[in-house]
């Protein structure tokens, strides 16, 4: 089975300081991987995917993420952090479950904090 | 606009009631899926349906029941078994049943309160 780490609960930066959200992952073939971010009492929107095309993905609102086979990683980066960034985020696995269907596996979430 | 929709967005109950949650898409997406989340925890998987009149049971099924009768609906029933019945819902769509690439996407939530 797989399972995804989200090695840190809470992350704290400054206004326009670079963010940095890390996420590891078991996987036994090549997985489908996501961040989604949660806005307080919203649902959850889609930042970026990896599917085994390009090992650098960029995704809305200026965020992106590394896959690293090697390292079992897909750290979630943005250059500079902007107040509305403030959320929670989840990596997310993909897997095929045992009939066929499509099951993600999340991890337990970062909180973003962000002060000015 | 195509996307999934939730309601109510808050909801009490008294204990010992069934309740009747609701979601909706117009995505004309195959598969939807019903999420609960805790404080602090990722999503858990509730049920799953790949086809009209068809579904599943996900990781924590038991208390819960669904239907889906139509490919747009796909309401979830919390029954008076379910032990901690308090938290939020998350209804959630996707393209293609059998594809690990293909996202899903979520719908805004319901809120549910026992008391």
């Amino acid at each position: 089975a797989q399972s995804v780490t989200q090695l840190d609960s809470h992350v704290s930066v400054s206004e326009g300081t670079p963010v940095l959200l890390r996420c590891n992952y078991s996987s036994s073939y090549s997985p489908s991987l996501f961040w989604y971010v949660q806005h307080p009492n919203k649902g959850l929107q889609l930042l970026l995917k990896y599917t085994s095309a390009a090992t650098l993905v960029k995704g809305i609102n200026g965020f992106e993420a590394e896959f690293k086979k090697s390292e079992t990683s897909f750290h979630l980066t943005k250059p500079s952090a902007h107040m509305s960034d403030a959320a929670e985020y989840f990596c997310v696995v993909s897997e095929k479950g045992n009939t066929g269907f499509q099951k993600l596996v999340f991890g337990t979430g970062t909180r973003l904090l962000v002060s000015p | 606009d195509g996307g999934i929709t939730q309601s109510p967005k808050y909801l009490f109950r008294k204990e010992g009631q069934n309740v009747t949650l609701s979601c909706e898409q117009n995505l004309n997406h195959d598969a939807m899926y019903w999420y609960r989340q805790d404080p602090g925890q990722g999503l858990r998987l509730i049920y799953y349906s790949q086809i009209v009149n068809d579904f599943q049971k996900g990781d924590i099924a038991e208390g819960y029941s669904v239907s889906r009768e139509k490919k747009e609906s796909f309401p979830l029933t919390v029954t008076s078994a379910q032990k901690n019945p308090t938290a939020f819902y998350l209804c959630a769509s996707s393209r293609e049943r059998s594809s690990a690439s293909y996202e899903q996407y979520f719908g805004p939530g319901t809120r549910l309160t026992v008391t």
